[in-house]
């Protein structure tokens, strides 16, 4: 049973057209976090929601938004996709902001900017 | 910034090889918590270490945690194909729940 939920899982967009990204959850979790993962590299972390509080990354461009309407659900918007923003966008939860929290992630959207 | 890196960046070996990989962090953890990621997946939790020089095991499977609670490292002995993929460690500073990933190793293995 998918418990984090990414759709679509692969995602084609135009240099600077804008694209949104869905992530959904059923467990329940309070906390929901955005990552990028470029090729070969380690995840790293956008932002992060704890319930409705929204938290940004020092280093996130202006250029990446999020929108959480409900616990469930959790949106990355990509205003301006750059060719740099090609990547694997995982979205992950925890049932609190623990540090000892496992975070489970989403299979992931691979975005491909043309 | 925390900075946690990972050696080797990449391994190569035969099934039934021993590998090990190290992490290292630039500040002092609050935990350390380790993922596979399959090539095309996405990471999946192993297991997570909170105390210092805590040693744990998954069937073949060995992770540890620095006494000094900056470095950790995970073996697997008698590797298996199905073990392909990367292992990221990734921790905690302080009370913050934010995720600092090494730069992971990559296993591969070969019959």
């Amino acid at each position: 049973d998918a418990m984090v939920i990414q759709n679509p899982r692969y995602q084609v967009t135009q240099f600077g057209k804008p694209v949104t990204l869905s992530c959904s959850q059923t467990l329940n979790h309070n906390v929901m976090y955005w990552y990028q993962q470029k090729s070969s590299q380690a995840p790293k972390l956008l932002f992060h929601y704890y319930d409705k509080d929204f938290n940004n990354e020092a280093d996130t461009p202006d250029n990446f938004q999020s929108r959480r309407p409900n616990t469930s659900f959790c949106f990355l918007d990509i205003r301006s996709p750059g060719l740099g923003d090609a990547a694997m966008y995982l979205c992950a939860t925890a049932a609190t902001r623990t540090v000892t929290d496992t975070q489970y992630f989403g299979p992931g959207t691979r975005l491909t900017v043309l | 910034g925390q900075q946690v890196m990972q050696i080797p960046q990449y391994q190569h070996v035969q099934e039934g090889e021993d590998f090990t990989t190290y992490c290292n962090s630039s500040t002092t953890l609050s935990n350390i918590q380790w993922y596979k990621q399959r090539p095309g997946g996405h990471p999946v939790f192993l297991i997570q270490l909170v105390k210092s020089g805590e040693v744990k095991k998954q069937k073949r499977l060995t992770f540890q945690f620095g006494e000094a609670k900056k470095n950790s490292s995970l073996h697997i002995t008698a590797t298996q194909t199905t073990d392909v993929g990367t292992y990221f460690c990734a921790g905690n500073t302080g009370t913050a729940s934010k995720l600092t990933f090494g730069t992971g190793t990559r296993l591969q293995v070969t019959l």
